[in-house]
């Protein structure tokens, strides 16, 4: 067990509709990551938060977009979905900015089927 | 622009039989330098990494790698495979002079017959 945390571990919608997925980091951790997994893409890292503050952006499309609150939970939120948004949403934490060189801890994942 | 590319799909090993999986990368400055495991069902696990220092790096379950500068390369390598081993497996990277992009390469799925 990682001690990344998220939720739903499944999630199925429709095109068009709006859906949020949650991160808790390991206990301590500062930063949270959220990445995409399809088939055809890869791994693709989307974004980053450092403590509450945006830290670093991938391709994160303008339809998604995340924040991290003030207890450094994480959420990802994808609005107007399309077949294609459909993949393994992961989030991971590591305790500093990621300016070093610590390590990920990966969450198991979310899988988000669009119908 | 930082990247890193695993150019096998694929590797298929029988067991006991040693392996390696391969990635290369290109960032601007010097590199950290990950692997990463994924097994069925679940998120990534950190092996091992490169900072600085000794080109070779001892990780969990036995891995290691070999960091070499000239050829841009960060392999994996086991001396002895195990069935166990069977998973998915990713080479990251980080140019410590950017900020905080971790990029991941395409992941080789590691196949060991018994």
């Amino acid at each position: 067990d990682s001690g990344v945390t998220q939720t739903p571990k499944h999630l199925i919608t429709a095109t068009g509709q709006r859906v949020t997925l949650r991160c808790s980091p390991r206990s301590g951790d500062l930063s949270v990551y959220w990445y995409q997994q399809s088939l055809d893409q890869g791994l693709q890292f989307l974004i980053q938060y450092y403590n509450g503050e945006e830290r670093a952006k991938g391709n994160i499309l303008e339809r998604f977009s995340a924040q991290q609150f003030p207890d450094l939970h994480s959420e990802l939120n994808l609005s107007s979905l399309e077949l294609g948004d459909s993949a393994l949403y992961f989030c991971a934490s590591s305790e500093g900015t990621g300016l070093s060189h610590e390590k990920l801890f990966f969450g198991s994942g979310t899988q988000l089927s669009v119908l | 622009a930082q990247s890193v590319a695993q150019p096998e799909d694929q590797v298929n090993v029988a067991e006991g039989n040693p392996l390696t999986v391969k990635c290369t990368y290109s960032v601007s400055g010097n590199p950290y330098l990950f692997w990463y495991v994924q097994y069925p069902n679940r998120g990534l696990q950190f092996l091992l990494k490169y900072i600085t220092g000794d080109n070779l790096v001892k990780g969990s379950y036995g891995f290691e790698a070999e960091f070499n500068k000239s050829q841009t390369s960060f392999h994996l390598k086991k001396p002895s495979a195990l069935v166990s081993d069977s998973a998915l497996y990713f080479c990251a990277v980080r140019d410590y002079s950017s900020a905080s992009k971790i990029i991941f390469g395409s992941g080789t799925r590691l196949s060991i017959r018994p």
